[in-house]
């Protein structure tokens, strides 16, 4: 069965520093997404990806955030600058239209 | 608010017994999904009902939906142990495609 994989599964990382998360949708979904859950609490969207461009985003992606499908497979999540509070679990999601699929996700560990 | 309430936040069963959790919007709701999270890991999606659907089921899991009333609910029968983890709705807004979640239920089911 399809599904979506990110990579790594774990990233440490120094305040400051850019860290890029990677993320395989399945290959014939149209609609892309990056979402992200603090320790213990709820799953909050970031932002939706469709047609090369973004779509949607939230409060939460400011400028540190950027997104990219550089090469039709991929689909990045970039923070520019991290800061401590960006210490989440990072997931990203695909969809042909409304039943979303989530790939493992990718631990942020921001120090 | 978008948010979603879910009620109990947390649930403590015997194994064989059933398990409700209820999920509510102030927004109307459309494609409502299910997922299952175990401890730090990924979000499994369980089952989607769609806004003009009432009920559905899939194995041991029973969804209803009340449309007037904003809110679902996910029954989970003759639970297992291996069921432990935590539940989220989530329902489908706006035209990005993009999922609201709710707090989420934790249901642990002892042996």
């Amino acid at each position: 069965e399809p599904e979506v994989t990110q990579t790594p599964s774990h990233q440490v990382t120094q305040m400051g520093q850019e860290v890029i998360l990677r993320c395989v949708p399945i290959s014939n979904h149209l609609y892309f997404y990056w979402y992200r859950q603090i320790l213990g609490q709820k799953v909050e969207f970031l932002v939706s990806f469709y047609n090369n461009e973004i779509s949607e985003k939230s409060e939460i992606f400011d400028d540190q955030f950027s997104v990219e499908r550089p090469d039709g497979s991929n689909f990045t999540l970039k923070i520019r600058s991290t800061k401590l509070e960006d210490s989440a679990m990072y997931f990203c999601a695909s969809s042909v239209w409304g039943e979303a699929y989530f790939g493992p996700g990718t631990r942020l560990t921001v120090l | 608010s978008q948010q979603g309430e879910e009620d109990p936040q947390a649930l403590s069963i015997q194994e064989g017994e059933n398990a409700t959790m209820n999920c509510s919007y102030k927004t109307s709701i459309n494609n409502l999904q299910w997922y299952r999270q175990n401890s730090g890991r990924g979000l499994v999606h369980l089952i989607l009902i769609r806004s003009n659907e009432r009920e559905k089921h899939s194995g041991r899991l029973r969804v209803t939906l009340d449309t007037s009333k904003k809110s679902s609910s996910l029954l989970i029968t003759a639970s297992r142990a291996a069921d432990t983890a935590s539940y989220f709705c989530a329902n489908l807004s706006g035209n990005t495609g993009k999922l609201i979640f709710g707090q989420g239920t934790t249901l642990q089911v002892k042996p």
